[in-house]
């Protein structure tokens, strides 16, 4: 079965500060796609940014990056120049066919 | 980008009685929706998968005669929770898929706070 780790329930992060949130993920599928979601207090999901498993570039989004190792299967999300706005729960996300697996999810904060 | 809605946003009722949500894809059609629930601080757990015209698939211990969803349309999908109790307050959100090209992207719709007094 599918299934999606985030091991840190809370992270903070200075203002304008980078901060690197973890994702592991289990599956014996080889075409998937992994995403991160940001959910803010108005509780509407927002994408964040999209990586499809047969690609090798790691995805990019502005400010929001991704270090995606396939082997290793891991999907790290990078937040450069933090902005108070960023503050939020985010959730990795996999998917695979029509089916969604979610994270546990993790706390920013960021300081001003 | 594909918007999905969901009516109402927040919604108040009464111990015993019935809540209707509704979920809509407003500029494509969607192959298949999705109904979620979280609580606080916690992740979303998937309730069942609803396609067009066919039968709910509800996900294990998701009681399907208290959770009524009907897809009527591509466009629209409704939750029901029938005799609502105060343990069924809860945030549920819908989301809906668009097909890509090896699998489908979901979006996901605002949410509907539902509080059970």
């Amino acid at each position: 079965a599918q299934t999606v780790t985030q091991s840190q329930p809370e992270m903070s992060v200075q203002e304008a500060e980078t901060v690197t949130l973890s994702c592991t993920y289990d599956t014996s599928e080889s075409d998937y796609y992994l995403f991160w979601y940001k959910q803010p207090p108005s509780r509407q999901m927002i994408l964040v940014i999209r990586q499809e498993a047969y690609k090798q570039q790691n995805a990019t989004e502005n400010r929001f990056s991704v270090n995606f190792q396939k082997a290793a299967k891991s999907f790290s999300l990078k937040i450069s120049d933090s902005q108070l706005g960023d503050a939020a729960m985010y959730f990795c996300a996999y998917l695979s066919g029509n089916q969604f697996y979610f994270g546990t999810g993790t706390s920013l904060t960021v300081i001003p | 980008g594909a918007v999905v809605s969901q009516h109402p946003s927040w919604v108040i009722c009464k111990s015993g009685t019935s809540v209707k949500i509704e979920c809509r894809s407003l500029d494509f059609q969607a192959t298949t929706m999705f109904w979620y629930r979280q609580f606080p601080k916690q992740s979303l757990m998937l309730m069942a998968t609803s396609n067009e015209g066919s039968k709910a698939t509800y996900e294990q211990g998701v009681e399907k005669d208290k959770f009524l969803i009907n897809h009527a349309s591509l466009t629209l999908s409704t939750l029901t929770v029938t005799s609502a109790h105060p343990e069924d307050s809860s945030f549920y959100i819908c989301s809906a898929s668009l097909r890509l090209t090896i699998s489908y992207e979901q979006y996901f719709g605002p949410g509907t706070r539902l509080t059970v007094t």
